[in-house]
């Protein structure tokens, strides 16, 4: 059975300060997804990256990157010069290949990371 | 941008009561999925629909039941709902993609549900 393990439940940095939330993944599949979506307090769902087990190429978007390691395991995300706004509750999911036909497997979440971002 | 819009954002209820809460998509996804969050629990998977009047359980679906009567609209029901359902609930919907878990989930705002 697949699972998604963020460690860290709460994390609190003074603004600017470059923030990392940890996930790590089981799964026995070869090809799977992983997904990093934010929650801020509204309570809605942001999808921010989607990224598939044959591409381990890290991404940056503005101050946002992600760090993908098979070797490891591990699909982490990093905030550079944190802001207030960034705080929110952060998701790290996994998505089994092949249950749905054409797409939008069911996802397996971590238990989320609450992030604090203080002035 | 896709829209996913559940009918109530907070909702009280009774123990015993036959709740129904509503998921309603504009973007013609055939896939859409009903989880609930609990603090450090992070989101499960209630169940799920990939196509009209097809579901299937997730991994809590005891106490649910789900709908799926047109495409849009995907229904999450409490039979006889007990105050341990008391719960954030959380609509998705997705499209097919060229390739299989290709596509992110769309979320509703939520539903915050307590069960007195």
């Amino acid at each position: 059975a697949q699972k998604v393990t963020q460690a860290q439940t709460e994390i609190s940095v003074v603004e600017k300060e470059d923030v990392t939330l940890d996930c790590v993944y089981e799964t026995r599949d070869t090809t799977y997804y992983l997904f990093w979506y934010k929650q801020p307090p509204s309570g809605e769902l942001v999808f921010l990256i989607r990224r598939n087990s044959f591409d381990e190429q890290n991404e940056i978007s503005g101050r946002y990157s992600w760090n993908f390691q098979k070797s490891t395991s591990s699909f982490n995300f990093t905030i550079t010069a944190s802001q207030v706004v960034d705080s929110a509750v952060y998701f790290c999911a996994l998505s089994e290949a092949g249950i749905l036909t054409g797409g939008g497997n069911k996802l397996t979440f971590g238990t989320g990371t609450q992030l604090k971002v203080e002035l | 941008d896709v829209k996913v819009t559940q009918s109530s954002r907070y909702l009280v209820k009774r123990t015993g009561e036959k709740v129904f809460l509503e998921c309603v998509q504009d973007m013609d996804h055939e896939n859409m999925f009903w989880y609930r969050q609990d603090p450090g629990l992070g989101l499960r998977l209630i169940y799920f629909s990939y196509d009209v009047k097809m579901k299937e359980k997730g991994d809590i679906p005891e106490g649910y039941s789900v709908s799926r009567e047109k495409k849009e609209r995907f229904s999450l029901i409490l039979e006889s709902a007990s105050t341990n359902q008391t719960s954030m609930y959380l609509c998705a919907s997705t499209s097919p993609g060229p390739r299989r878990g290709h596509q992110p989930q769309h979320f509703g705002d939520g539903t915050r549900l307590s069960i007195l």
